[in-house]
This record gives C-alpha cells, sequence and structure tokens, in this order.
C-alpha cells in the first residue's frame, strides 16, 4: 500500500505570496492532519479534516487554511507568506476512527520563504 | 490542556549500549501516548503506542517502552542501540475523549546520536 505522498517536496517562495501544498493520504484514511515543524517551536498541530470536514484547528492565523476533497485529498494553503512561515510542513493521515488510530507521515514539504 | 516534556534535548551512545529516552505528559484523562522517530529530510515513523492494557509495549526495530501513570512517564528503551538508530525521537500525546480527534501533541525531540 502506498504511503502519504506530499508534493511539492521542496518550494522556495517570497514574502507576500501564497503557496498550496498538496497531500494525498494512504489509500483508506479519512483524516488527514497537518503539522508545521520549525527547529524554534518544534512540531505544532495545524489542522485536521475528516470527511471533507475540519475537525480539529491549532492555534495558527487564518493566512494558514486547508481543504479536504471527496476522495481524502488535501490542501493547505498559506497567504500573505512571512519569513517565519519557513518550515517543513508534514501531513499524515490516519483511518480517522479516533486518536487511537495512529498517523502515519509523509516526508513533508520544505516551504523556504525569502 | 495536554502536554508533552522531553527533557533530553541530545543524548550520546555507544553502539550496544542500552538507551533509555525519557518522556513525560500532562492530560487530564488515560492519554493515548506514542513515540515516532524522524531520520533528515524524513517524515516521522510511528515506534510504537500505548492506548490501554499492558503497561509495557513492544515497537518496530527493538523498542520497547513503559506507561507509568504515578509517574506521568512514557520512557522509550532499546537494550543494544545500532548506530542506525541515530536520529531525533519525539514523543507524543493523544486525546483519547470521545471528539478529540486524531491532534497530537508533540515534545520537543530527543536528538540522539551513536557513536561507533
Amino acid at each position: 500500500k502506498a504511503g502519504v505522498t506530499q508534493t511539492p517536496r521542496y518550494l522556495i517562495k517570497t514574502r507576500g505570496q501564497q503557496v498550496t501544498l498538496s497531500c494525498s493520504p494512504i489509500s483508506g484514511h479519512r483524516s488527514v492532519s497537518w503539522y508545521q515543524q520549525t527547529p524554534g517551536q518544534g512540531l505544532q498541530f495545524l489542522f485536521e479534516y475528516f470527511s471533507e470536514t475540519q475537525r480539529n484547528k491549532g492555534n495558527f492565523p487564518g493566512r494558514f487554511s486547508g481543504r479536504q476533497f471527496s476522495n481524502s485529498r488535501s490542501e493547505m494553503n498559506v497567504s500573505t507568506l512571512e519569513l517565519g512561515d519557513s518550515a517543513l510542513y508534514l501531513c499524515a493521515s490516519t483511518t480517522g476512527a479516533g486518536a487511537n488510530s495512529p498517523l502515519h507521515f509523509g516526508n513533508g514539504t520544505r516551504l523556504t520563504v525569502t | 490542556a495536554q502536554s508533552v516534556t522531553q527533557p533530553d534535548i541530545h543524548i550520546t551512545v555507544s553502539e550496544g549500549a542500552s538507551l533509555e529516552l525519557r518522556c513525560n505528559y500532562s492530560y487530564g484523562a488515560t492519554p493515548y501516548l506514542f513515540w515516532y522517530v524522524q531520520s533528515p529530510g524524513q517524515g516521522l515513523q510511528l515506534l510504537l503506542k500505548y492506548f490501554s492494557g499492558d503497561t509495557l509495549v513492544q515497537g518496530i526495530k527493538g523498542f520497547e517502552a513503559e506507561f507509568k501513570r504515578s509517574q506521568s512517564s512514557f520512557n522509550l528503551r532499546k537494550p543494544s542501540v545500532h548506530w542506525s538508530d541515530a536520529a531525533e525521537y519525539f514523543c507524543a500525546v493523544g486525546a483519547s475523549v470521545t471528539g478529540g480527534g486524531n491532534k497530537l501533541t508533540f515534545g520537543t525531540g530527543t536528538q540522539l546520536k551513536v557513536e561507533l
């Protein structure tokens, strides 16, 4: 079974631009979560989608948004990029049955904002 | 609110030596606990998980962890470390209450270096 696929692997953007990251979950997984990983803040939860609905949201500004499609694929968007948005963005999928369903992570998208 | 503390930022061990990585959590009910490992440039791989039952859980790659409710701890252990175990290790807690979704709170990680 294919793992979680994130595209692109690397992105370089300029301050003020917007960016869209994509995540394809493991087949059959209905929950997709997004995390931001930085050296200073570590791994921080952005949001979780389940059956196209946002189920949980972390403490990030409204510039960070996401959505999930009917095939469970998910995208996250960051508008008006800031230097501090430079990070590794990780997507994770799970069956969605609850927190006792382990997350399976992709290899991430490395975003650099200049 | 749930939280996780990993007191050791860096740990260095010799190959073949035993390993223990510390993790303390804060959560109002019985938590769901996880250990993940991350190699450079990669995502996180699940090593093991605890939901309920036996407090000593076995994982992949020869790792085990013990849940101690009285100490709010979930330490990761391995009896004999291999050079390939060098990586960053993250402890995480998930909400066990209904409706908590799949949000995990991660510790800050422990970077493991293995000396040959």
